[in-house]
């Protein structure tokens, strides 16, 4: 799987969007963008993930560059709840399961 | 319809006693991933298992770990004769059939091992 950087902490101010960078530049044609985030002594939790194409749901946006190099994760309007570590995971489709974290982001979303 | 469960929470082990973890994944799902988190690191898989079979356990250190998934009740990982670098938090995941291109893994809670 290709690797991943992130930038290891981030701040947001309650109510404003949070966006949260990542670096694939190795990524390969059949690898899909996965964002999962870890809230303090809680498991990971899935967010949103995506190919090539711009994402979004309930919890969040995924904007994809055209070259796929890097993605961007959006919390639109960020809550205290949102507190957590922000991992950007780069993993083959098909059967690959294994899902390889790194150490993520520590967002911080202040009153 | 429940989460993942995990249990126990919390367990406490003497160096060389036996540690037992245990997950019960979603109802409906067959294939289970435990996963591994050092404190201040990033999660780590170890162990891939459907009912009754082992799959993948490149992750899982060589000596004194196991795991299964038997047909009834729930996947267990046991360390055993277990040594102070193995506190740390075990997760348990649990996913349905594998599609084509997306597999979303279900996190349980995670058991917080701590070896005095």
């Amino acid at each position: 799987d290709a690797k991943t950087t992130q930038p290891p902490s981030m701040d947001c101010a309650e109510g404003r969007a949070a966006n949260l960078p990542c670096n694939h530049s190795t990524i390969s044609g059949n690898e899909y963008v996965y964002w999962y985030r870890q809230i303090h002594s809680q498991g990971p939790q899935y967010i949103i993930h995506g190919l090539k194409n711009n994402e979004t749901n309930e919890m969040a946006s995924l904007i994809i560059t055209e070259d796929r190099k890097s993605s961007t994760l959006i919390l639109p309007h960020a809550t205290l709840r949102d507190t957590a570590v922000y991992y950007c995971i780069v993993r083959a489709g098909g059967s690959n399961y294994k899902l390889t974290f790194g150490k993520g982001t520590l967002l911080t979303v202040n009153p | 319809n429940a989460g993942v469960m995990q249990n126990p929470r919390h367990l406490v082990r003497r160096r060389g006693q036996e540690a037992r973890l245990r997950c019960s994944p979603m109802k409906g799902h067959s294939h289970v991933y435990w996963y591994r988190q050092l404190p201040e690191e990033g999660l780590k898989f170890m162990v891939y298992l459907q009912k009754e079979n082992i799959i993948d356990e490149s992750g899982m250190p060589k000596e004194r770990f196991s795991a299964e998934f038997p047909k009834e009740g729930p996947s267990i990982l046991r360390i055993q004769q277990v040594v102070r670098g193995d506190s740390a938090a075990y997760f348990c995941a649990s996913s349905p059939k594998l599609y084509r291109d997306h597999n979303e893994q279900f996190f349980g809670p995670g058991t917080r091992l701590t070896v005095l």
